[in-house]
């Protein structure tokens, strides 16, 4: 199976920070690689598709990049509204596998 | 506009079955592949099954292999998980979900 090692478990930032979450896998997956935002009580929304493919109506702070085998997701400029969870995914190969998440939260 | 709706969820014994559903609208179901995932309480995401568009083909993650069933029913739009032998570690809220979609969840509480 792909492992999927999401850093950092948690993060408090001031608003207005530039934020980085990244996810590095244990196996190659291309671009095969989804990112998600969780608010408390609600279903996942997918942020980015394909690495770096913003989803459409995500805000453009919001961006996706890829480094050999590592994937962040990047907030340029944090907002209160960016209070979430967020987790990877790889669906290059079965069974698809999430990260762990990240718990951003507001300094 | 699109709509994933799950039900069935409930209280169920260790050991029992349940059934959950999920009434989609809004795009063409029959061309998507679809999937449940999963979210035990305070946990993060976990994949449970995928079916093809045609229900020919199935995945599941291996720990509910030869318990869980996915199904669908393309001409009623609906997505179906059949959950059998049921566990304390299948506590979860369970996702239906297609490419950016997600249903609400569905809770599905095992315990004795």
């Amino acid at each position: 199976d792909i492992q999927m090692t999401q850093s950092p478990s948690s993060l408090s930032a001031s608003l207005g920070d530039r934020v980085t979450i990244t996810c590095r896998a244990s196996q190659d997956i291309g671009n095969y690689l989804t990112w998600f935002q969780q608010k408390p009580g609600k279903s996942p929304r997918r942020m980015i598709y394909g690495a770096t493919n913003l989803e459409d109506g995500v805000p453009s702070r919001f961006s996706g990049s890829r480094s050999g085998s590592d994937y962040s997701l990047t907030i340029s400029s944090l907002e209160s509204e960016d209070v979430a969870d967020y987790h990877c995914l790889q669906s290059i190969q079965y069974p698809l596998t999430f990260g762990s998440g990240t718990k951003l939260e507001i300094k | 506009e699109v709509q994933l709706v799950e039900s069935g969820g409930v209280l169920v014994q260790p050991g029992r079955s349940m059934k959950l559903s999920c009434a989609a609208s809004g795009f063409t179901f029959s061309s998507f592949p679809m999937a449940w995932v999963r979210q035990a309480p305070t946990k993060g995401l976990e994949w449970v099954a995928t079916i093809s568009t045609s229900g020919g083909s199935t995945y599941y993650r291996d720990s509910v292999k030869g318990r869980f069933t996915i199904s669908r029913d393309n001409a009623k739009s609906t997505l179906y998980l059949q959950m059998d032998s049921l566990r304390s570690e299948d506590t979860a809220t369970y996702y239906c979900t297609t490419g950016p979609y997600w249903g609400q969840g569905v809770m599905v509480t095992v315990s004795s």
